[in-house]
């Protein structure tokens, strides 16, 4: 049983616009969430991360959202640019160091 | 320079054979893990290190058996392979306590 999950496995924008990532979880105890973005044949690398107490974390053109009453987060970028496209992963935690991770979503942005 | 480095990239064998895949860090982390990738593209962990001492465990067969002979190696050896282990496996580093990990490129099994 998935405890995190991500939806929508493709995602298309055009340059310039925002990107929208939805990720879901089902356990209220976790505390931490970390966004990975992968390449093609490379290893997921951290992108952003929030704690649980908070409800936004930016990093220059990332925002991730927490909203802990629906156990949903997101990550917005913006502007979009044609080097964000990859397979981006949410991931959740409850204790230290043990991660579970949703199926990703391919995010391709057209030039 | 490469920070965590897995070998094979790629690796293609028969059922009931027996393998091995071997993960390095260089970035001084104390702590190392594996993941596998199914077809359904979850990252599933399956097992963590600290110090050379295993702290995650999760339902595995025991047919996967990690080795961590120092804190920079974390080797995964599968014993009688069989057609669903076929799968991508990432190792991963950190430092305990610290919640980014940092993944090597990972290593494509294919059982036939």
């Amino acid at each position: 049983d998935q405890q995190v999950k991500q939806n929508s496995p493709s995602l298309s924008v055009q340059e310039g616009r925002i990107s929208i990532l939805n990720c879901d979880y089902t356990n209220s105890m976790f505390d931490y969430f970390l966004w990975y973005k992968k390449y093609p044949a490379e290893g997921p690398t951290f992108l952003i991360s929030i704690s649980s107490i908070k409800d936004k974390n930016e990093d220059g053109r990332f925002t991730v959202f927490l909203n802990k009453s629906a156990k949903h987060l997101s990550l917005h970028i913006v502007p979009s640019q044609p080097g964000d496209s990859a397979v981006y992963f949410c991931a959740a935690s409850r204790t230290t160091n043990k991660f579970y991770f949703g199926s990703g979503t391919k995010l391709n942005v057209k030039p | 320079d490469t920070a965590v480095s897995q070998t094979p990239k790629y690796l293609v064998t028969q059922m009931g054979n027996d393998k091995s895949i071997k993960c390095e860090q260089n970035l001084g982390h104390d702590t190392m893990y594996w993941y596998k990738q199914d077809s359904k593209k979850f990252l599933k962990i399956m097992f963590s290190y600290n110090n050379k001492e295993l702290i995650i465990n999760e339902t595995v067969p025991n047919r996967f058996s990690p080795k961590s002979p120092d804190k920079a190696h974390l080797n995964l050896h599968i014993n009688s392979l069989e057609l669903g282990d076929s799968a991508v496996y990432f190792c991963a580093s950190s430092h305990k306590g610290d919640n980014e990990q940092f993944f090597g490129p990972g290593t494509r099994l294919t059982v036939l």
